[in-house]
């Protein structure tokens, strides 16, 4: 199956700076990439869509200037947390859909997540 | 709105017992549902779908799942659980859109596995 990797897989860093999270698909190429964040023991909450060549559409109740998102290839979207404050503190996830697979509705394929902490 | 609700936040489990973990749904049309597994530090790995067609779905690694309408609900099973099989189980729902899909996932359930 297709395959997503996420780098860094854990990344802790200081409150007020920035750090930047990418996605990529590793065998496909990937016109759609969704960014999702998880507390501990909760759901995955879906925080924005990403398009390669256009804007990121970004869930209600998302800060758009907090997290930018940035999609400059078919493999690549980078999800920055701008001046990371402990609240920021969470798991990551990435995923991406494979435009190339038949079937009802395209299958997303997750990466394995990067674990955030702020200190 | 769509919606997912997993009753059960744990379940333990003796190993070689049967296993079914409970997804009930909210969602005005025929919805797409999922379940997913997380194993810790790891991303979501697809382990079966609901489209349309036969209510009884089979997955990956023994898993299956029934839609049933009357009920909202999408319960997975496995008739003998492998302590492998310990991990975090997420039921999602979806609708389409321009033939593709975005899910909204339930809280999870933590599949706790005893030798």
């Amino acid at each position: 199956g297709a395959v997503v990797s996420q780098h860094p897989s854990w990344v802790i860093c200081k409150s007020g700076t920035s750090v930047k999270i990418e996605c990529r698909s590793l065998d496909f190429q990937a016109t759609t990439m969704f960014w999702y964040r998880q507390f501990p023991k909760q759901s995955l909450m879906l925080m924005a869509t990403s398009n390669e060549g256009s804007k990121a559409t970004y869930e209600q109740g998302v800060e758009k200037d907090k997290f930018l998102i940035n999609h400059a290839s078919l493999t690549l979207s980078t999800l920055t947390v701008t001046s990371a404050h402990p609240e920021d503190s969470s798991f990551y996830i990435c995923s991406a859909r494979d435009p190339g697979l038949a079937g009802a509705g395209n299958e997303q394929f997750f990466g394995p997540g990067t674990r955030l902490t702020v200190l | 709105a769509q919606s997912v609700t997993q009753p059960d936040i744990h379940i333990t489990v003796s190993e070689g017992a049967s296993l079914e973990l409970r997804c009930n749904y909210s969602y005005g049309a025929t919805p797409y549902l999922f379940w997913y597994v997380q194993s810790p530090g790891q991303g979501l790995q697809l382990l079966l779908k609901y489209f349309s067609g036969d209510t009884l779905v089979q997955g990956i690694k023994g898993f299956e799942a029934e839609f049933k309408r009357s009920q909202s609900s999408f319960n997975l099973r496995k008739p003998s659980v492998h302590w492998s099989d310990a991990a975090e189980y997420f039921c999602a729902v979806a609708q389409a859109s321009g033939g593709s899909y975005i899910p909204t996932f339930g809280r999870g359930t933590s599949l706790i596995v005893h030798p």
